[in-house]
């Protein structure tokens, strides 16, 4: 059965880091590109960055720049989003999907920026 | 940045009913392959999001057939034909043509 398991969520204080994770299983992860997409609460859906199947190419969204990093290691068939100078505004549940057009996601990890 | 505009924002429907979901987006989503990456999804409460139909009107794996998806250019239309109770959820479409990528605003479909 194909899966995507996310992890890595949390409390975290404003301008602090973390570190997402998304293991795929059931599927060679490698052959597709990956998303990241995120849901504040009680809000809809924004999409936040792609990585393609290598990892040279990456696209994000603007509010993030500079500050996510996007990456994966095809190894270990994951995804990771790295998380720097979090502010309160990133407060969501965050999934992994599979590929540009998210044809599969995980159950999602809730990160909260709060001091 | 490309804007998808969904309505209405809620849909209201009895059982058995059809209903039907509009998406607009601010420039045409045909990609240089020819495709038209316009995507739909439905999210049951307390759910993760399931992608019910891609590129405008392919209904994915194990989609209920009730669930059609149509239009072309910056127009297009979620139909279920016949609603049932676990259809409650709300729907949003997606552009995969232009980055970043879009969501609609979400439509939320309830049983009158």
């Amino acid at each position: 059965e194909m899966q995507l398991v996310e992890s890595g969520g949390g409390l975290v204080q404003p301008g602090g880091s973390l570190r997402l994770s998304c293991e795929a299983s059931g599927f060679t992860s490698s052959n597709f590109q990956m998303s990241w997409v995120r849901q504040a609460p009680g809000k809809g859906l924004e999409w936040v960055a792609n990585i393609n199947q290598d990892g040279t190419l990456r696209f994000y969204m603007d509010s993030v720049k500079g500050r996510f990093t996007i990456s994966r290691d095809n190894a270990k068939n994951s995804l990771y989003l790295q998380m720097n100078s979090l502010r309160a505004e990133d407060t969501a549940v965050y999934y992994c999907a599979r590929d540009r057009q998210c044809y599969m996601w995980g159950q999602g990890t809730m990160v909260t920026v709060s001091s | 940045d490309v804007v998808m505009t969904q309505s209405p924002l809620s849909l209201p429907v009895t059982l058995g009913q059809p209903a039907s979901i509009s998406c607009r987006s601010s420039q045409s989503l045909v990609y240089s392959d020819g495709n038209t990456y316009l995507n739909w999804f439905q999210q049951r409460p307390g759910q993760s999001p399931r992608r019910l139909i891609n590129k405008v009107s392919n209904r994915d794996s194990g989609v209920p057939d009730r669930f059609s998806g149509s239009g072309s250019g910056t127009d297009f239309t979620l139909k279920i034909s016949r609603v049932e109770a676990e259809d409650v959820g709300v729907y949003y479409c997606m552009q995969g043509t232009h980055w970043p990528l879009t969501f609609g605003g979400g439509t939320k479909v309830e049983i009158k």
